[in-house]
């Protein structure tokens, strides 16, 4: 029984191409997350959301768009998708609380060529 | 600018050895770490985490240690197994909310 989910898995197009990346948990948990490890294999935080709003926003192209329709899930749509795009993409959840670990999902490899 | 960093890529141990992971910060505001296994085309699980209010952390084979002045934790497994091998991540977090630092992760192989 999968804790996070994250579709599709492998995801591959053309640059100027807009996709979505979805993502759902199933452990009840306030806080969802949105990660980018890059070629370098940094992981880094994207958006943060906490029972459906916004929390945490780094540095991120305004071509991403995080969208929350409830607290299990946190989808994340990309406009004129971009070479540099290409990464993994890793949705994680937990606990609002702030001493908790976070679970991820499998990840979604998008390769934009 | 990276606030977690793991400086060894890669690091190759003998089953039944142990295998330590080093991991520095810069940011003397983090008070809670943790250590993520992360298996080929799956996502980081978590492993093992040690608040600052402690100096070690212990739970089976894995142990965590934490060296607040030098600002530096290390993860300890013992005795190494095969099937302890994956990248293991070192994250951190501290200030506000539960924002977490993930360093580049180290890629543990444990030869049979």
């Amino acid at each position: 029984d999968t804790a996070v989910s994250q579709t599709p898995k492998y995801l591959v197009t053309q640059m100027g191409n807009d996709k979505s990346i979805k993502c759902e948990q199933n452990l009840g948990h306030d806080t969802m997350y949105w990660y980018k490890q890059d070629s370098k294999k940094f992981l880094k935080i994207m958006f943060s959301y906490n029972n459906k709003e916004l929390i945490i926003n780094e540095t991120v192209p305004n071509r991403f768009s995080p969208k929350s329709p409830d607290k299990a899930h946190l989808n994340l749509h990309i406009n004129s998708l971009e070479l540099g795009d290409s990464a993994v993409y890793f949705c994680a959840s937990s606990q609002v609380n702030y001493y908790n670990e976070q679970f991820f999902g499998p990840g979604t490899r998008l390769t934009v060529l | 600018d990276q606030q977690v960093k793991q400086n060894s890529p890669s690091l190759s141990v003998q089953e039944g050895r142990i295998s330590i992971l080093n991991c520095d910060y810069t940011n003397s505001m983090f008070d809670y770490f943790l250590w993520y296994k992360k298996y080929p085309a799956e996502g980081p699980t978590f492993l093992i985490s040690i608040s600052s209010i402690k100096d070690k952390n212990e739970d089976g084979r894995f142990t965590v240690f934490l060296n607040k002045s030098a600002k530096h934790l290390s993860l300890h497994i013992v005795p190494s197994q095969p099937g302890d091998s994956a990248v293991y991540f070192c994250a951190a977090s501290g200030g506000t909310g539960n924002q977490f630092y993930f360093g580049t992760g180290t890629s543990l192989t444990v030869i049979p």
